[in-house]
């Protein structure tokens, strides 16, 4: 079972920011939280992870709580090729870590 | 850059024949998946590999069978076909398993048992 909760859909202007939220209320301490996305029928595509604290990189920002139990990815100016299903996952670094699993993810939809 | 390339893309099958999906990765990754997504649903783990000549059972290895016999090849083998394996099967690697590297994913293989 999915270790973390999402909204089940969000909307968003074009040219805005895109703020999803995601609920790990059981994380250990040496569980990572990962994005993925995934557009329309395609491969999931990685977008970035974290450990404690907040990361940032060329596709979207990661901002991590202080108690690690939620966090939010940050799409800082979606577009409509932004529309896609958000998936975050939370990852060990040793010991049945084997895998990703993927709940059912965030319908994110752009609006123009 | 090729990465992970999954063939074929789309194939559909008779119940009780067999096929085997391929999967090839480029970037000398060592650790293997490969996963199954049913319509509207998160991807189910199959099988995984963690180095040539070494498979384990993911969560949903019924029916299935895979081999690794060297690094960049990860083939995943249907035996007897039948409906309930109608899904899209995705194939990704990574450098090395540990909490900081990222999975990638192949495009997928759409299969479709009547």
């Amino acid at each position: 079972d999915a270790k973390t909760t999402q909204p089940p859909s969000m909307d968003c202007a074009e040219g805005r920011a895109a703020n999803l939220p995601c609920n790990h209320s059981t994380i250990s301490g040496n569980e990572y939280v990962y994005w993925y996305r995934q557009i329309h029928s395609q491969g999931p595509q990685y977008i970035i992870h974290g450990l404690k604290n907040n990361e940032t990189n060329e596709m979207a920002s990661l901002i991590i709580t202080e108690d690690r139990k939620s966090s939010t990815l940050i799409l800082p100016h979606a577009t409509l090729r932004d529309t896609a299903v958000y998936y975050c996952i939370v990852r060990g670094t040793q010991g049945g870590s084997e895998k990703l699993v993927f709940g059912k993810g965030t319908k994110l939809t752009v609006n123009p | 850059n090729a990465g992970v390339t999954q063939t074929p893309k789309f194939r559909i099958l008779k119940i009780g024949q067999s096929m085997t999906l391929q999967c090839a990765q480029d970037m000398n990754h060592n650790y293997m998946y490969w996963y199954r997504q049913d319509p509207g649903m998160g991807l189910k783990l199959i099988y995984y590999s963690v180095g040539a000549g070494i498979t384990d059972k993911g969560e949903v290895p019924n029916g299935y069978n895979v081999s690794r016999s060297t690094t960049e090849d990860f083939p995943l083998r249907l035996e007897l076909a039948a409906p309930s394996q109608t899904s899209v099967y995705f194939c990704a690697s990574s450098y090395k398993e540990s909490g900081n590297q990222p999975q990638h994913f192949g495009d997928g293989t759409r299969l479709s048992i009547l």
